[in-house]
Order: C-alpha cells, then sequence, then structure tokens
C-alpha cells in the first residue's frame, strides 16, 4: 500500500493564478480530509468527505473547493489563489466516517503564493 | 463548541530527563476521541495513540504514557527518558462521533527540543 499520496511537493504560484492539489489513498478509506498546516496555528481543517459524492466545509474553507468523485481520491482547488493561502497543505484519510479511527496523512505539500 | 488546548508552545529538556506534554480539551459530547500526532522534523505526521471518553485507563508504551482525565479533561503525554529522536512538534486531537459534524480538532501543538 502507498498510504496516502499529495503532488506535488512543491508549489509556488503568482496571486490570483488556480491550481489543484492532489490526493489519493489506496486504503478504501471512507473518510478523508484535507487541511492547512501555519506557524503557531496548529493543523486547520479545510474541508473534508465522509464518502465519494459527499463533501462538507472545515474551519477555513473560503478560497478552497473540494469533491469527491471516488473513494480514491480528494482533490483540492484553489480558485484565485493569495498570499494568505501560502501554507504546508495535508491531506488525511480515516478508516470510518464514524471518526473513531485515527487518522493517516499524506507528506504535504508546501505551496508558496507569490 | 469544541476545543483543543496545547498550553505549552515550547519545551526543551536535556536528554534523559523526563517530560510531560499537555493537552486540555472542551466538548460537551459525551463521546469523542482523543488522540496524539507526532511532527518530527522531516514533516510528516505520525500517530502515537487514540482514546476513548468511556476508557480513562493510562497507557504505557515503553517510554511513552498517557494520562487521561476526564474530570480535568485533560489528556497529557509523559515522555520518560527523553532522547534527541524525540525532538518533534507534538499535536493533541479530539473527534466527537454523535455531533454529526465528522471533524477532527487539532491542537497548536508543541515543540518538544531534546539537547544531547
Amino acid at each position: 500500500n502507498a498510504g496516502v499520496t499529495q503532488t506535488p511537493k512543491f508549489q509556488v504560484l503568482k496571486t490570483g493564478q488556480s491550481m489543484t492539489l492532489q490526493c489519493a489513498q489506496d486504503m478504501n478509506h471512507e473518510y478523508m480530509s484535507w487541511y492547512r498546516q501555519d506557524p503557531g496555528m496548529g493543523l486547520r481543517l479545510i474541508h473534508y468527505s465522509v464518502g465519494a459524492g459527499i463533501t462538507d466545509q472545515g474551519e477555513v474553507p473560503n478560497g478552497y473547493n473540494v469533491s469527491r468523485s471516488t473513494t480514491e481520491d480528494f482533490p483540492l482547488r484553489l480558485l484565485s489563489a493569495a498570499p494568505s493561502q501560502t501554507s504546508v497543505y495535508f491531506c488525511a484519510s480515516s478508516y470510518s466516517r464514524t471518526r473513531r479511527n485515527e487518522q493517516f496523512f499524506g507528506p504535504g505539500t508546501r505551496l508558496t503564493v507569490l | 463548541a469544541q476545543k483543543v488546548t496545547q498550553a505549552q508552545t515550547e519545551i526543551s529538556v536535556v536528554e534523559k530527563e523526563d517530560v510531560t506534554l499537555d493537552c486540555v480539551y472542551e466538548t460537551r459530547d459525551t463521546t469523542y476521541y482523543l488522540f496524539w500526532y507526532k511532527q518530527p522534523p522531516s514533516g510528516e505526521l505520525v500517530f502515537l495513540i487514540r482514546r476513548n471518553s468511556f476508557d480513562e485507563q493510562n497507557e504505557i508504551s515503553g517510554r511513552y504514557s498517557w494520562n487521561f482525565q476526564k474530570s480535568t479533561s485533560s489528556f497529557n503525554f509523559t515522555i520518560t527518558a527523553s532522547q534527541v529522536v524525540d525532538s518533534a512538534v507534538y499535536f493533541c486531537a479530539l473527534s466527537e462521533s454523535t455531533s454529526g459534524t465528522y471533524k477532527y480538532i487539532f491542537g497548536t501543538g508543541t515543540r518538544l527540543k531534546v539537547l544531547a
């Protein structure tokens, strides 16, 4: 099993550009989520999904879109990048939608918006 | 609303010292789950432990131990005889299972530096 994979590992964008951060898991997990990590702020939930076709907003959803067309994939779209979106982004998955289980994290994507 | 507080931003200890990382949580639910994760300098997030709200037994795993006290809403993590490899950021997290919000809430993390 590859676990949770994220691409790219690093990305530099200019203000106003759009892009998609890819996330995939091969563990047949129901629950997937996106977090951003900023210094002193811990991990903040952006969006999450409890199964294919079901997504919901987390704590900081503005400026981001998600979709979940398959169990395996959960891409995060930045619609119009802003410097405030400079951060490290982590995708995570968990076996059950009931959230009793630990989350498995991808290696992260370091995004810089100029 | 859920909240996880890790008041210790950074702790420095000398190798072989014991160190305790504090975690205080807030939730209105009677059923919830608590977690600890480790983020070493390489950046990945590693799961350490999960505890449900009905199990207040302390747990020990090698040099690691966890003290869960519902009366004080705390889930503290102790490393005994710390080693340089324990240097990392440690996150405490909370997840409810009955509210229907399907969210994990993380604390802001404690950076542990173990000096040789």
